[in-house]
């Protein structure tokens, strides 16, 4: 089943502007991880926040992750028309104090940069 | 981290056929991840398969339908089975990155279609 939910489903935006799309989930997680998917191919790596830490940053993408409300966000700041795609959370499960080792993915946003 | 090959990248497929897929890893790796992504929907997975066992099956998922071979450590295939229209989807392998500093690898994805 799925774990997380992700806000919005779709967001449409202008070039230049910022784009924040959050994920919840249910579960304690050892990490959260953050994919993009370009027009239904492979999936790319974009960041990984652990449960101990609440922010991160790699170039234009800040995560914050709130484990007390089971709730993560990724900002993608002055955005660009390449950054059209489908952004997943996915999360990395702890199970009787082990890591499952696998992940589980929220629903997705669509995000539709206009140039 | 890890370099996937997946072939083929996409087919049509009559119902009733099978169709296997591969993947091939440039490193060795314990466990590999098999995952299913219907139209515009999420990711599932579908199994875990790790070297020299068998591999372990979400639930909804059963080995009949979905056969999975692990040869060695570089090297996995999924079987589709019997297939109908219902299998259409895109069906994904992954990887873990070594020390999960960079999340999972996956491959690029194959696109089945069932008619």
């Amino acid at each position: 089943s799925q774990q997380g939910e992700e806000d919005p489903q779709a967001l449409s935006i202008q070039e230049g502007e910022n784009a924040t799309m959050n994920c919840s989930y249910k579960t304690s997680i050892n990490n959260l991880q953050w994919y993009r998917q370009n027009s239904g191919r492979g999936l790319v790596h974009l960041i990984l926040i652990r449960s101990n830490e609440r922010e991160k940053h790699s170039g234009r993408l800040r995560v914050t992750l709130d484990t007390s409300k089971k709730s993560s966000s990724l900002l993608i700041t002055a955005s660009r028309a390449a950054d059209t795609a489908s952004y997943f959370c996915a999360t990395d499960a702890i199970a009787g104090g082990t890591s499952y080792g696998k992940l589980t993915f929220g629903q997705g946003t669509i995000l539709t940069v206009h140039p | 981290s890890a370099v996937i090959s997946q072939k083929p990248s996409r087919d049509i497929c009559q119902r009733g056929t099978s169709l296997t897929i591969q993947c091939q890893v440039d490193s060795q790796v314990t466990m590999m991840f098999w995952y299913r992504q219907q139209p515009g929907q999420s990711l599932t997975l579908i199994a875990t398969a790790n070297q020299g066992s068998e591999a372990t099956y979400e639930s909804g998922f059963v080995i009949d339908k979905f056969p999975i071979s692990r040869p060695n450590l570089t090297f996995s295939t999924l079987t589709v089975s019997n297939m109908s229209p219902e299998d259409s989807s895109i069906y994904l392998c992954s990887v873990e990155d070594y020390d999960r500093v960079y999340g999972y690898t996956f491959g690029s994805g194959t696109r089945l279609t069932v008619v």
